[in-house]
């Protein structure tokens, strides 16, 4: 399995631009986040999915995010309007429920940059 | 309001001693715990886990020690190496009620040869 795959790698885009994140989940898996990583707080989970349903969105900071999952192998993540304080790294991970382990395996990151 | 806390930004250690970075957790829900190593423009990779029916878990060089009286937890490595320069996060679940894992800030260990 190729493990969680995330586009783009890098994005950067004007203040007020609407930014799309990609994230497609290894097959299989039954749980999908989304997690922000800043300096001042780390990791912070913004949503996450079980079986392509939002389970828990109290995360997203405000109303300029949203997030999707149409089917079990694609999930997107996004910001309308971007604001410069977006700019962040954002991962996408995925897990598999019943395993004792509750592991979650993450992307590569989406580098977002916000001008 | 962050339910997992590291409150070590960054670690510096000479190569061959022991690393100790520390996790405090707030929930006490929380029954299984997490290391993820994140090494730069990479997403995190998971380490080493403990359920909360333990104290300790090894796999290597790594040991996890959990003291959930004190809701304290901590990852060893013996003997650090250069190799293990990355940043270090310390995770937690409440996995009987949901898989959402809630994560610390991190530590930067550096690792000096």
């Amino acid at each position: 399995d190729a493990g969680v795959i995330q586009s783009p790698r890098h994005e950067v885009t004007e203040m007020g631009q609407e930014v799309t994140l990609r994230c497609k989940p290894i097959s299989g898996h039954d749980y999908l986040f989304w997690y922000r990583q800043t300096m001042m707080r780390g990791l912070e989970l913004l949503i996450y999915f079980n079986n392509n349903v939002p389970i828990d969105d109290s995360g997203m900071p405000e109303d300029r995010f949203s997030a999707k999952m149409p089917n079990a192998s694609f999930s997107t993540l996004k910001i309308q309007p971007s604001e410069p304080r977006d700019s962040a790294v954002y991962f996408c991970a995925s897990s598999k429920i019943g395993t004792v382990n509750t592991e979650a395996f993450f992307g590569q990151g989406t580098r977002l940059t916000v001008v | 309001d962050q339910q997992v806390k590291q409150n070590s930004p960054s670690l510096s250690v000479q190569e061959g001693r022991i690393s100790i970075l520390n996790c405090d957790y707030t929930n006490s829900m929380f029954d299984y715990f997490l290391w993820y190593k994140k090494y730069p423009a990479e997403g995190p990779t998971f380490l080493i886990s403990i359920s909360s029916i333990k104290d300790k878990n090894e796999d290597g060089r790594f040991t996890v020690f959990l003291n959930k009286s004190a809701k304290h937890l901590s990852l060893h490595i013996v003997p650090s190496q250069p190799g293990d320069s990355a940043v270090y996060f310390c995770a937690a679940s409440a996995s009987s009620n949901d898989y959402k894992l809630s994560f610390g800030a991190g530590t930067t260990v550096t690792v000096r040869a």
